[in-house]
């Protein structure tokens, strides 16, 4: 089946530090991208969609400047953590789809946990 | 906007035995996609089943089965035979069918344990 990865699986930060996280689709191409959050116990909340070689469309409440999202490839997604606080620890989440569009399958990377001390 | 409901915030059965997980959503749509997707302590995201709103027979993957019943807007998801490694959380999730990107909206999962 079709793999997704994600790296790194855990980072841990200084609070002000940027922190990069990619996703990339390994054998196939990833028309479209989805990040997600997730709290300790909690679901998985969408943050934003990126489509390559255009601009993330961004959730409602999750800021654009912190969260930068780059889909420059069918094969890679970035999400950038600026200027990282506490409150920014979570779990990230990273799900692609492959073309035809319309076949719906997501397929998840493995996740990144944030720390931010 | 869509929603889905997920009112067992944990559940239990004995291995072997057979348990439902219940989920239940609110969309105007008439066409989408229902999936549940478990999530062990890796965390990866695993999906088990996936059903098309416009097939009334219901999907069965294995062991696992559900229950959709399209005018109650109910996708409930039957675990029969457990096994320990179903132990896990559970997400029920929907998604739009449209022809550019389409987002899944998740359940707040319900936690299954299973015991010995």
């Amino acid at each position: 089946g079709a793999v997704v990865s994600q790296h790194p699986s855990r980072v841990i930060c200084k609070s002000g530090t940027s922190v990069k996280i990619e996703c990339r689709s390994l054998d196939f191409q990833a028309t479209t991208m989805f990040w997600y959050r997730q709290f300790p116990k909690q679901s998985l909340m969408l943050m934003a969609t990126s489509n390559e070689g255009s601009k993330a469309t961004y959730e409602q409440g999750v800021e654009k400047d912190k969260f930068l999202i780059n889909h420059a490839s069918l094969t890679l997604s970035t999400l950038t953590v600026t200027s990282a606080h506490p409150e920014d620890s979570s779990f990230y989440i990273c799900s692609a789809r492959g073309r035809p569009a319309y076949n719906e399958k997501l397929f998840f990377g493995s996740g990144t946990q944030l720390s931010v001390l | 906007a869509q929603t889905v409901t997920q009112s067992q915030p944990e559940m239990s059965v004995q291995e072997a035995e057979t348990v439902t997980l219940s989920c239940t959503y609110d969309t105007s749509e008439s066409d989408y996609y229902l999936f549940w997707y478990k999530q062990p302590p890796s965390r990866q995201m695993i999906l088990v089943i996936r059903q098309e709103a416009y097939k009334q027979q219901n999907a069965t993957e294995n062991r696992f089965s559900v229950n959709f019943q399209k005018a109650a807007k109910s996708f409930s998801l039957k675990i029969s035979d457990s096994q320990l490694g179903d132990a896990a959380m559970y997400f029920c999730a929907y998604t739009i069918v449209t022809g550019t990107a389409s987002k899944l909206t998740f359940g707040t999962g319900t936690r299954l344990q299973v015991t010995l």
